[in-house]
Order: C-alpha cells, then sequence, then structure tokens
C-alpha cells in the first residue's frame, strides 16, 4: 500500500539552529515526493520536489531534501531556521500516471524557540 | 504562474443550507482538479477528482450526493456542500493540474476556504 510517514508530530527548535523533519514513504517503486508548508489558515505551498536525478534537491526558503532510495526517506533538512518558517509541513508522494493522486503524510508542526 | 484561487475564503452557514465553492485556475487550463478537506491539525484527505466535462471520481467514504462537484470548463471547478452540517466544517482545499505533455501533471493548490456549519 501506498503511505507516507511523518513520525514527528510537533517538533520545536531554537531560532538558527538546523533543522531535520523526517519522511518515510512506502510505494512499489520509487514515486514522486514533494515537501509543502502551510501556514495556519492557508493553502500548501510547494517548498521542493524530487521526481528523478540527483538525490539532493534544494527547494524556496533555503530548503532541501535528500532522497534515500534504500531507507525509502525523503527527509527535509535546513541549516538555520528563521521564526517565520513556524508552519506545518507535509510530505508527500505521487504515482507516475498522468492525474496520479497525491498521498499527504500526516504533517509535522514545527514551532520556533526565540 | 500556475495560480489556483478559491472562493470564498471563509464562509458561515446554517445547518441545512447549501454552500458553493468555487476553484479557478487563473493562467493556465486545467483538465483535472482535485478537492480535498482537512479538519484542524489533521492532513489533507482527497475526497474527489474531476476532469473536465466528465463526472467526479470520489474517494471511498465520501458522499457524492452531498458533496456536488462539477468541472464544467477546463478553468472552474466548483463543490457544493449540500444540507451543510456541523460535521462538514472543515477546511476545504482544491488542487488543479493540466496534461501539457509531461509525465506527471504537477498539482497547483489553491489557497483553501474554511467553511464553518452552525
Amino acid at each position: 500500500a501506498q503511505s507516507v510517514t511523518q513520525p514527528d508530530i510537533h517538533i520545536t527548535v531554537s531560532e538558527g539552529a538546523s533543522l531535520e523533519l523526517r519522511c518515510n514513504y512506502s510505494y512499489g517503486a520509487t514515486p514522486y515526493l514533494f515537501w509543502y508548508v502551510q501556514s495556519p489558515g492557508q493553502g500548501l505551498q510547494l517548498l521542493l520536489k524530487y521526481f528523478s536525478g540527483d538525490t539532493l534537491v534544494q527547494g524556496i526558503k533555503g530548503f532541501e531534501a535528500e532522497f534515500k532510495r534504500s531507507q525509502s526517506s525523503f527527509n527535509l533538512r535546513k541549516p538555520s531556521v528563521h521564526w517565520s518558517d513556524a508552519a506545518e509541513y507535509f510530505c508527500a508522494l505521487a504515482g507516475y500516471s498522468s492525474a496520479s493522486k497525491i498521498i499527504f503524510g500526516s504533517g509535522t508542526r514545527l514551532s520556533i524557540r526565540p | 504562474g500556475a495560480v489556483v484561487s478559491q472562493h470564498p475564503s471563509w464562509v458561515i452557514c446554517k445547518s441545512g443550507t447549501s454552500v458553493k465553492i468555487e476553484c479557478r485556475s487563473l493562467d493556465f487550463q486545467a483538465t483535472t482538479m482535485f478537492w480535498y478537506r482537512q479538519f484542524p491539525k489533521q492532513s489533507l484527505m482527497l475526497m474527489a477528482t474531476s476532469n473536465e466535462g466528465s463526472k467526479a471520481t470520489y474517494e471511498q467514504g465520501v458522499e457524492k450526493d452531498k458533496f456536488l462537484i462539477n468541472h464544467a470548463s477546463l478553468t472552474l471547478s466548483t463543490l457544493t456542500v449540500t444540507s451543510a452540517h456541523p460535521e462538514d466544517s472543515s477546511f476545504y482545499i482544491c488542487s488543479a493540474s493540466t496534461s501539457a505533455g509531461a509525465t506527471y501533471n504537477e498539482q497547483f493548490f489553491g489557497p483553501g476556504t474554511r467553511l464553518t456549519v452552525l
């Protein structure tokens, strides 16, 4: 079955500290992988995506993610967080078909400690 | 580019009334639109997928007679919550994709509509 697991419900980091949000997936092959961010009461903003090629993907706002096939993981990282990064982060996957559904993880809420 | 809008951004209605939410692709033609709902502090759950000019495909457990979806044009899809009840209160988000020849058709998300049923 296809699924996305985000094991951390809530993470708090200090401003300026590094961040890693975990994401594991279950899929029969290598899926398309995404990270989205959602501020309270807002829609989703795409941070980055992995389709193929280089397993280290650069995104917007200084975020990056690394695809590790052997671990079925796609963890999101940022070297130094800012207070404005406080939000909900969703990892997601989609299959290869042309109108494939996106399957979302349960989300990780990020809080920033001043 | 690839902007999706939703209207209204929030709506409050009385129990038993119907509410229509619009989803528009502003700068591209959306052959497929998706409707999600999100309860507080939860993830997005896909409700249905609609292709322009076709009937929507609903996910298991979603009542198609309660959540009417129309995708009459390549830039507009509507979700009508019929006879709304307080348990229908949620955040509804649409997304749109275009079959522009790509292997994967990326979905672009709208800003969401907050529905509160009193």
